[in-house]
């Protein structure tokens, strides 16, 4: 069984800068986060999809990330414009049903400067 | 909303010794409960889970969680380490219902010594 697969696996952009990340679940798993995990801190809740519909967004800082899942598959977040403290690994998972464990990629490491 | 709390940051130990990391969460509703590891440079696996049933949950690798729910604790467990548990380990919870909203702990750094 595949895994969650997510790229590019490296960026590093300037401030004030725009930038996108791409995910795609395992096949059939309803549920996407995405999360964003800084240096020594544990993974923080972006947002989470069932499907094509948001369930929660609520620490999502909207004013300058976006993230879709338009046909319920695979799914894009984006910064725009990025700051010095969006430097961070961007974590996408899965999981095939409300409350069943969640399989993660390897993340994307985003630099700032 | 849930939240979770690793009462250490750091944990250093000596191999074949035992260790326990610690982990307390909050919730108004009933929880599901994780531990997920990292190991360096690697994405974050599953290490086990309390869905329901047994409060005593185990993982292949000789790894255990007891849900305590009077102490809203779900401490993680090894009775004799090696040097390749050395990992992050991190605590997660999420609440029964329609919401699936998993929110992890900081995280605790296990380094095993020889």
């Amino acid at each position: 069984e595949a895994g969650v697969a997510q790229s590019p696996r490296y960026k590093i952009i300037e401030k004030r800068q725009s930038v996108a990340f791409w995910c795609n679940p395992i096949s059939g798993h309803a549920t996407l986060y995405w999360y964003q995990q800084i240096l020594g801190q544990g993974p923080k809740l972006l947002i989470q999809f069932q499907n094509n519909g948001v369930v929660d967004d609520s620490q999502l800082p909207k004013d300058r990330f976006s993230a879709e899942r338009l046909k319920g598959v695979d799914s894009t977040l984006k910064i725009q414009p990025a700051k010095l403290e969006d430097s961070a690994v961007y974590l996408c998972a899965s999981s095939l049903a409300q409350n069943t464990e969640a399989f993660f990629g390897q993340g994307t490491r985003l630099t700032v400067v | 909303a849930q939240s979770v709390t690793q009462l250490d940051s750091q944990v250093p130990v000596f191999e074949e010794a035992p260790v326990e990391l610690r982990c307390n969460y909050s919730s108004s509703v009933s929880v599901y409960l994780f531990w997920y590891v990292q190991y360096p440079n690697q994405g974050l696996q599953l290490l086990l889970k309390y869905l329901s049933g047994s409060t005593l949950v185990k993982s292949i690798n000789g790894f255990e969680a007891e849900f305590n729910k009077s102490q809203t604790s779900f401490h993680l467990r090894k009775p004799s380490v090696h040097i390749s548990d050395t990992a992050e380990y991190f605590c997660a919870v999420s609440q029964w219902g329609n919401n699936n909203d998993m929110r992890f702990g900081a995280g605790t750094r296990l380094t095993v010594k020889p």
